[in-house]
């Protein structure tokens, strides 16, 4: 069966401080990885990643994958409090009916002044 | 351009009553998916459609859920007979009929069964 894990499941940390966030998956015909950002309502979308070892950058984030391990991390450098989200971290299915996806149960995230 | 509208955003029904949700995809998008989040858990799948149809449709928990696209735009989740386990925030995304395209979500409907 196809399961994406986070850790932690929750991180407390304050302004300033940098995070990684954990993600492994395994997955039927992995095509891509996709991380969002969920704050009260839709989950945002971040990143998607492919290739291996390939760093994506958006600002303070990034975001890389390691197809051999499995695994990709979420990395936030000089966080801020409106950075405080569930971070979402999403594997498609190859499969027939398209692009299902399977989420992990994410990463709450809390950054104090 | 707009995203991917839902309505209502929030709705509170007895148990046992009938509800309907809306989610009008981003124009253009092919593909539309329904999810059901619960407090503290990542989205869980419904049913997905490609055009019309619903392409996939193993995700909804039981026959009480149904969900139509007649027109392949607007899509409606229909929840008969409602339970208080059926309380989440159904989700709806949308996108392009590329493999691989991130999806784009709505704001989500929050249901209550009381």
């Amino acid at each position: 069966e196809d399961k994406v894990v986070q850790s932690p499941l929750s991180l407390v940390v304050h302004e300033g401080d940098t995070v990684t966030l954990n993600c492994s998956y395994e997955v039927t015909n992995f095509r891509s990885l996709l991380w969002y950002k969920q704050e009260k309502k839709a989950p945002t979308f971040l990143f998607m990643l492919t290739s291996s070892g390939i760093e994506k950058k958006s600002g303070r984030l990034s975001s890389i994958l390691d197809k051999k391990e499995l695994f990709s991390i979420l990395n936030i450098t000089a966080t801020q409090t409106g950075d405080s989200a569930v971070y979402l971290c999403v594997a498609p299915m190859n499969n027939n009916a398209g692009n299902m996806l399977t989420f992990g149960g994410g990463t709450r995230l809390m950054v104090k002044p | 351009g707009a995203g991917v509208s839902q309505t209502p955003s929030n709705k509170v029904t007895e148990k046992g009553k009938y509800v309907e949700l809306r989610c009008d995809p981003i124009s253009g998008h092919t593909a539309l998916y329904w999810y059901r989040q619960s407090l503290g858990q990542g989205p869980e799948f419904l049913i997905y459609f490609q055009g019309t149809g619903a392409a996939d449709d193993s995700g909804l928990p039981n026959d009480r859920f149904f969900a139509v696209r007649p027109e392949g735009s607007v899509s409606t989740l229909k929840i008969q007979r409602t339970e208080r386990g059926d309380s989440a925030v159904y989700l709806c995304a949308s996108s392009s009929r590329d493999r691989g395209s991130p999806l784009h979500f709505g704001n989500g409907t929050r249901l209550t069964v009381t």
